[in-house]
């Protein structure tokens, strides 16, 4: 079965230090990755996706995101947290009817 | 960019009514456009799948019948609770997606439903 796993429920980061959220992915074919941010009661923002080409994606707000494709990994990172970044983040596959599968979100929290 | 509206962004109703949710498509033409449901500190939860002039396709567990789904046309989209129970409060979120890029989908900005 395809599926997208996000290991950590929560992470906790100090500001001005670097943050990585964890995704790992499991589709058919060539992965389709997707991360996207929800703020409370929002609905979800773009950040970034892989399609294809370079294993380093770079997207919004200065996050960006390393494909692994022998690790099956898909992490977010930024070099230098913001109290801002604090957020819930899911990352997204597609599958094979082009429908997105989501991980169950990862809860950043940017301490000052 | 695309963007992609919701209304209303909350609602209160009372338990045996319905409420209506719109999702439009702004700025470009939404040939598919999906309902998603959203319980607290969850993931989204894919309801249904919606492709203009067609009858929706429901996932599995999702009561058709109680969820309306019609897309209409290729910029509008709603979802009709009907009978709604407490139960059914949560956050609804829709997505578009154009016909040509069959990956990018569009996300509304949500609706917060409580039911009383």
């Amino acid at each position: 079965a395809q599926s997208v796993a996000q290991p950590e429920d929560q992470v906790n980061v100090a500001e001005g230090n670097p943050l990585t959220v964890k995704c790992t992915y499991s589709v058919s074919g060539n992965p389709y990755l997707f991360w996207y941010v929800q703020y409370p009661n929002r609905g979800l923002q773009f950040l970034l996706k892989y399609i294809t080409g370079d294993n380093l994606v770079k997207g919004s707000y200065g996050f960006e995101a390393e494909f692994n494709k022998s690790q099956t990994s898909f992490h977010l990172k930024k070099p230098s947290a913001l109290v801002s970044d604090s957020a819930l983040y899911f990352c997204a596959g597609l599958d094979s009817n082009y429908q997105l599968i989501w991980g169950a979100g990862t809860k950043l929290i940017i301490k000052p | 960019g695309a963007v992609v509206s919701q209304h209303p962004s909350r609602v209160i109703c009372k338990s045996g009514t319905s409420v209506k949710i719109e999702c439009r498509s702004l700025d470009f033409q939404a040939t598919t456009m999906f309902w998603y449901r959203q319980f607290p500190k969850q993931s989204l939860m894919l309801m249904a799948t919606s492709n203009e002039g067609s009858k929706a396709t429901y996932e599995q567990g999702v009561e058709k019948d109680k969820f309306l789904i019609n897309h209409a046309s290729l910029t509008l989209s709603t979802l009709t609770v009907t009978s709604a129970h407490p139960e059914d409060s949560s956050f609804y979120i829709c997505s578009a997606r154009a016909g040509l890029v069959a990956y990018e989908q569009y996300f509304g900005p949500g609706t917060r439903l409580t039911v009383t």
